[in-house]
């Protein structure tokens, strides 16, 4: 089945700093999610992402979609204490179904 | 507020044990898929029903069931209880379950701890 590799598992960061993650498939992606779980919550969708190369903003936070639609990633500029949480890429597979990455739980130290 | 809910919040049962988890999904989506969230494995999904039906099957033991009902609400049952299957249960919602871009909203999920 399909399969999303996500790195790294953990980041942590002084508040000020950057912050990426990525996504990696072997197959191509019909599209990629972005989901942030802060803790002890439940996942809220962040973005999407279609079509080869699409580059999308949120204020301070950054997706990107590969041109072979094989990998994404999520930048955080200037982290901040808010942007506390696990990030996960998740690809729609052909049920519909959401595979999810292993996650980036980030800590932003103040 | 995503307006899927979920109930319980917290289930503490022992091994063996038969629970059933109940989700709501947001007023007028058709699908609601169940995930399970564990340590070891991450974010699986276990099961997508559209509108009653099932539409598909993910990492979900034979020890596990769900059914959506003409309400739409939908249960997820848990038989025979392990300790392993201690986790959180998240229930999510779309509108339809068809199209590839379609969002899906999550519920704060169901902690269940078998003991």
């Amino acid at each position: 089945g399909q399969q999303v590799m996500q790195i790294p598992q953990y980041q942590h960061v002084q508040e000020g700093e950057d912050f990426t993650t990525y996504c990696n498939s072997s197959t191509t992606l019909s599209n990629i999610q972005w989901y942030k779980q802060r803790p002890g919550g439940h996942p809220v969708f962040l973005i999407q992402l279609v079509k080869s190369g699409e580059v999308k903003k949120q204020k301070r936070l950054t997706f990107q979609f590969g041109e072979a639609k094989k990998n994404s990633s999520l930048h955080i500029t200037a982290t901040q204490t808010t942007d506390v949480g696990t990030y996960f890429c998740a690809a729609t597979g052909s049920a519909r179904q959401l595979t999810f990455g292993s996650g980036t739980q980030l800590t932003v130290l103040p | 507020d995503s307006g899927v809910t979920q109930t319980p919040k917290h289930l503490i049962t022992a091994t063996g044990q038969r629970v059933t988890l109940r989700c709501s999904p947001r007023s007028g989506d058709l699908s609601v898929y169940w995930y399970q969230q564990s340590l070891d494995q991450g974010l699986q999904f276990l099961i997508h029903y559209y509108n009653g039906e099932e539409r598909a099957k993910g990492n979900i033991l034979e020890r596990f069931s769900a059914q959506q009902f003409p309400d739409l609400h939908s249960e997820l049952n848990l038989s025979s209880l392990e300790l392993g299957d201690s986790a959180l249960y998240f229930c999510a919602s779309s509108d339809t379950g068809t199209r590839v871009t379609e969002t899906q909203y999550f519920g704060p999920g169901t902690r269940l701890l078998v003991l």
